[in-house]
């Protein structure tokens, strides 16, 4: 069964320091989401993204991060000046179409030092 | 905003039935999740109901809507060991994003 893919499982990183998190999502699928999960509190949403552009982002997804689809099949999220409560789960997820399940990668897990 | 709410904790013996339980407050849910954490893992989805059905069941797993009480379950029929794991339950709103509950941590014992 197709999946989404997630590189790599745990990146540890200097506080201050870029960080590009990776996607490959599934191939048919047109939207692409970012979610992120701080230990011990809710999934939330990050940014979602279809047709090279970002459609809907939440009040979390500031100017340190951005999104891109630097070619045909991976996604990535950047955070350009990591802080330490950038620590979490992030979880990528795509859908064939907006408001279709959205199906999740196994997430990397951002330790930020 | 949303406010999707689960309880913490279930412990069930292995043949039971396991129900999962969980309130959400938007009243523009199109559709609403569960998904299932294995330790270690990522978030698999389970099933999916659509916001004017009711019921749907799915082999083992059914799901109810009571969309009045904004009230969403998840019943797992002769749960079993590998059944252990959290159990989210998500809304999508009109809006296309998630908003995920804080997760019932299920544990099945033999």
């Amino acid at each position: 069964e197709p999946e989404v893919t997630q590189t790599p499982s745990h990146q540890v990183t200097q506080m201050g320091q870029e960080v590009i998190l990776r996607c490959v999502p599934i191939s048919n699928h047109l939207y692409f989401y970012w979610y992120r999960q701080i230990l011990g509190q809710k999934v939330e949403f990050l940014v979602s993204f279809y047709n090279n552009e970002i459609s809907e982002k939440s009040e979390i997804f500031d100017d340190q991060f951005s999104v891109e689809r630097p070619d045909g099949s991976n996604f990535t999220l950047k955070i350009r000046s990591t802080k330490l409560e950038d620590s979490a789960m992030y979880f990528c997820a795509s859908s064939e179409a907006r408001a279709q399940p959205q199906h999740f990668g196994d997430g990397t897990r951002l330790s930020i030092l | 905003g949303e406010d999707v709410e689960q309880s913490l904790f279930l412990s069930v013996r292995e043949g039971d039935s396991s129900v999962i339980n969980c309130t959400y407050t938007d009243s523009s849910s199109t559709y609403l999740y569960w998904y299932k954490q294995e330790p270690g893992a990522g978030l698999q989805l389970l099933t999916y109901i659509f916001s004017n059905m009711d019921m749907k069941q799915d082999q083992r797993l059914t799901v109810l809507l009571n969309k009045k009480d904004k009230h969403l379950s998840l019943r797992i029929a002769d749960t079993q060991t590998g059944d252990s794991a959290i159990y989210f339950c998500a809304d999508q709103t009109g809006a296309n994003n998630l908003f995920f509950g804080t997760g019932t941590r299920l544990t099945v014992i033999p």
